[in-house]
């Protein structure tokens, strides 16, 4: 069965400083990854996803992320953090053969400290 | 275009109580979904749907029934509501023609208070 693991539930970065966020994954084919932010009080909202086309992947809002097959991990970067960053972040996987479903991982917090 | 949208926002039952929860999407998508979120549990899926007149379980369906007898609408049912189910309730849908790279888009949220 397929899972994700986000390691580290609150992480914490100065203004300006290098967020990454850490998302490992198990499949037994080659999967389709996600990362999604949701802001206080609000639902999901795509940042960026993994189609294979390309392993450095270009989301929304100066984030990106890379797969990487051999460390199992799509980890989520942006160079330089912004107060507005400050959000819950989901690493999710979407697998063929495995219905239709979507497994997420268990969140991770983002504070931005000024 | 208003997207994924559910109804009611919050709601707080007793226990035993029934309702049903609402999620609209007005994007013509074949899949929608149902999760709740739970503090350090990320999303788990309850229900989903791959099309008008179909439903499928998920992974913690118990306490729950859905329908999905418009293509528009998917409906979430509790029966006999236990304090267990406090919780976030989310919905979500996806085209359902692109395969398994499809983005699931999110209503608002449903915050869900059982006394």
């Amino acid at each position: 069965a397929q899972s994700v693991t986000q390691l580290g539930s609150h992480v914490s970065v100065s203004e300006g400083a290098l967020v990454l966020l850490r998302c490992n994954y198990s499949s037994s084919v080659p999967p389709y990854l996600f990362w999604y932010v949701q802001y206080p009080n609000q639902g999901l909202q795509l940042l960026l996803k993994y189609t294979s086309a390309a392993t450095l992947v270009k989301g929304i809002n100066g984030f990106e992320a890379e797969f990487k097959k051999s460390e199992t991990s799509f980890h989520l970067t942006k160079p330089s953090a912004h107060m507005s960053d400050a959000a819950e972040y989901f690493c999710a996987v979407s697998e063929q053969g495995t219905g239709n479903q979507f497994y997420f991982g268990t969140g991770t917090s983002l504070t931005v400290i000024p | 275009n208003a997207g994924v949208t559910q109804t009611p926002k919050f709601r707080v039952l007793k226990t035993g109580q029934s309702m049903t929860l609402l999620c609209a999407q007005d994007m013509n998508h074949e899949y929608m979904y149902w999760y709740r979120q739970d503090p350090g549990m990320g999303l788990r899926l309850i229900h989903y749907s791959v099309g008008e007149g179909t439903t499928a379980k998920g992974e913690v369906p118990d306490g729950y029934n859905v329908s999905r007898l418009k293509k528009q609408n998917f409906l979430l049912g509790l029966e006999s509501a236990a304090p267990s189910q406090t919780s976030v309730y989310f919905c979500a849908s996806r085209s359902g023609t692109g395969g398994f790279q499809e983005t699931q888009y999110f209503g608002p949220g449903t915050r869900l208070l059982v006394l």
